[in-house]
């Protein structure tokens, strides 16, 4: 089946530490993203990748990075910089340069607990 | 991209049909309106999407009227399953690389 997987499910991390939250899809997408939602909110864009080996910050980059080494991957890492980590991550994927562009595939997301 | 503004919760019963209601005066010719469903601690699915007139699919319909600047998402006979926070985003490239969801209608459906 094709889709969008997230690992792990929950992770909780103590202050101070870097972690990195996986992200792989398999649905041949060229696009994908980083969103943070937190209790109650919207979701916001953190980074996106139109392509390999290519990223742009989106409205929250701060204290995150991103790498897209492959087509398939594109994982996050929150650093110690990020001063509000916990919150709920959600990775996407979509194709692009087309009006199938449109719909965005979401992963099951991740829940970071940062204490 | 353009900014929309809905219902912040709405309640409903089993079996009832659900009208969301999603303005966004400043839509733009190119402007596609697509709506999104989120379930607690799961990612937003994709519902339907469309430009003007009517768009019906297995899930539901998305009425626009001619100016645009309004659309309706309508699902018929809500099931409890169908609780949700229903996201409407406005855009030329929805699906694309500024894409923004603001905080949703979040749809309590009852027994």
């Amino acid at each position: 089946d094709g889709g969008i997987t997230q690992s792990p499910k929950y992770l909780f991390r103590k202050e101070g530490q870097n972690v990195t939250l996986s992200c792989e899809q398999n649905l041949n997408h060229d696009a994908m993203y980083w969103y943070r939602q937190d209790p109650g909110q919207g979701l916001r864009l953190i980074y996106y990748s139109q392509i390999v080996n290519d990223f742009q910050k989106g409205d929250i980059a701060e204290g995150y990075s991103v790498s897209r080494e492959k087509k398939e991957s594109f994982p996050l890492t929150v650093t110690s910089a990020q001063k509000n980590p916990t919150a709920f991550y959600l990775c996407a994927s979509s194709i692009t340069f087309t009006r199938d562009a449109y719909e965005q595939y979401f992963g099951p997301g991740t829940r970071l607990t940062v204490t | 991209l353009a900014k929309t503004t809905q219902p912040i919760s709405m309640d409903s019963y089993e079996g009832q049909e659900v009208n969301i209601t999603c303005s966004h005066n400043n839509i733009a010719t190119n402007d596609y309106i697509t709506w999104y469903q989120q379930f607690p601690s799961q990612g937003p699915r994709f519902i339907i999407q469309g430009y003007k007139t009517k768009v019906t699919n297995e899930v539901a319909s998305l009425f626009i009227p001619a100016d645009r600047k309004s659309s309706t998402l309508s699902l018929p006979r809500v099931s409890l399953s169908d609780t949700a926070v229903y996201y409407c985003l406005v855009g030329d490239d929805p699906g694309g690389f500024k894409t923004i969801f603001g905080a949703g209608t979040r749809l309590f459906v009852k027994a």
